[in-house]
């Protein structure tokens, strides 16, 4: 089935340790998103691809960093930079942010820091 | 004033009840609308696009106002199964980046028996 696998569902990270988030699509699509989303918040945009090997800053990048070597593939790493971590991260992806088109999510991430 | 807002909740409503969502959005070039249901620890999925002749599914309707910037999102005969958070999203256009989704904070519905 083709879809938007994010793993794991759930980690814990000890402070000051960088962990990583893993996305992957079989859609085709080009663009791919990740968003996080804070209890009772909207969802907030970490970074964006267009298309592979490019990448750009959404509005909560700090902290954060992204690559995108595959068209398939987005990984998020989280690094010790990022000071308030805990929360649900979702990757997404569709056929590009100017095409209108609507955007599909991931099972999510959640993140917890101890 | 956030670039998308929604009506605040929790909406409590019994079975049965109509109940309907407001959305306004900033920016009066925005071009592509959706509403998305989020339930409890789950990812958004697409609910519904709005076109601005307005649109129907089943219990559903939702409906684009671009003079007053706003939409709307309209559920009637209230299933239990309806309860959830219901999200505003919006296309911002971008000089030389195409667009760029702004989510709404999201408005809780209950549906109790």
């Amino acid at each position: 089935d083709g879809g938007i696998t994010q793993s794991p569902k759930y980690l814990f990270r000890k402070e000051g340790q960088n962990v990583t988030l893993s996305c992957e699509q079989n859609l085709n699509h080009d663009a791919m998103y990740w968003y996080r989303q804070d209890p009772g918040q909207g969802l907030r945009l970490i970074y964006y691809s267009q298309i592979v090997n490019d990448f750009q800053k959404g509005d909560i990048a700090e902290g954060y960093s992204v690559s995108r070597e595959k068209k398939e593939s987005f990984p998020l790493t989280v690094t010790s930079a990022q000071k308030n971590p805990t929360a649900f991260y979702l990757c997404a992806s569709n056929n590009g942010p100017g095409s209108g088109n609507t955007i599909y999510f991931g099972e999510g991430s959640w993140l917890t820091v101890v | 004033r956030k670039e998308v807002e929604q009506d605040p909740g929790p909406f409590n409503v019994p079975e049965g009840a109509t109940v309907a969502f407001n959305c306004t959005y900033s920016n009066s070039a925005s071009q592509s609308f959706f509403w998305y249901r989020q339930d409890c620890r789950k990812e958004p999925k697409l609910l519904m696009s709005v076109y601005s002749s307005g649109n129907e599914d089943g219990r559903f309707t939702a409906q684009l106002n671009r003079a007053s910037q706003y939409i709307s999102l309209l559920i009637r005969d209230s299933k239990l199964s309806d309860s959830a958070t219901y999200l505003c999203v919006v296309n911002v256009p971008l000089y030389n980046q195409g667009g760029k989704l702004i989510f709404g904070q999201g408005t809780e519905l209950s549906v109790k028996p």
